[in-house]
């Protein structure tokens, strides 16, 4: 079964909203937590790393003020997509393992739509 | 920066033909590992090659991490429709702990 969870797996949003998304680590805790994006016929696109209990780490050109990142709890992290457009549809997937070196898993991703 | 490439994008087979996709590393990698991601879901881990020159085997796929640790492949024999999906290759970051370093992927069709 599933290992980390993600939800919601789709949703739709009006521009100018915002929409949350979480990943959660179903039995185990997970200190670290990574958030990629991707878009039709391309790979995964790493954008932040989420670090329990700290700010999250951002790749370069990713507006941290547009997706925040929190992580909470050590099995549970949020991105929230803020003042949403058309542009941010797009598929989010969400990664964790169980420490440095063990199989990372992957949520089931979420697909978001900006109308 | 660190990167990840893999050839070809795309590859079209017909059912019972072999199929290879390959993947090279910018940096020795202390692992490498494949997954696979259908249409419309989300990457699936399939294996983790640790060692030099390492050949693995699940079934009708063969996996291979090269000698210098910078290039693998992976290798299906007979493709079976269910065979459908997005083959990634990825490395760990070599100063991110945890972070992956994924390849472009390569999207194979099976034609029945």
């Amino acid at each position: 079964g599933a290992v980390v969870s993600q939800h919601p797996s789709r949703v739709i949003c009006k521009s100018g909203t915002s929409v949350k998304i979480e990943c959660r680590s179903l039995d185990f805790q997970a200190t670290t937590m990574f958030w990629y994006r991707q878009f039709p016929k391309q790979s995964l696109m790493l954008m932040a790393t989420s670090n329990e209990g700290s700010k999250a780490t951002y790749e370069q050109g990713v507006e941290k003020d547009k997706f925040l990142i929190n992580h909470a709890s050590l099995t549970l992290s949020t991105l929230t997509v803020t003042s949403a457009h058309p542009e941010d549809s797009s598929f989010y997937i969400c990664s964790a393992s169980r420490g440095f070196g063990n199989t990372i898993y992957f949520g089931e991703g979420s697909w978001l739509t900006v109308v | 920066g660190q990167q990840v490439m893999q050839i070809p994008q795309y590859q079209h087979v017909q059912e019972g033909e072999d199929f290879t996709t390959y993947c090279n590393s910018s940096t020795t990698l202390s692992n490498i590992q494949w997954y696979k991601q259908r249409p419309g879901g989300h990457p699936v881990f399939l294996i983790q090659l640790v060692k030099s020159g390492e050949v693995k085997k699940q079934k009708r796929l063969t996996f291979q991490f090269g000698e210098a640790k910078k290039n693998s492949s992976l290798h299906i024999t007979a493709t079976q429709t269910t065979d459908v999906g997005t083959y990634f290759c990825a490395g760990p970051s070599y100063n991110q702990g945890g972070k992956l370093i994924f390849g472009q992927g390569t999207e194979l069709s099976v034609k029945p």
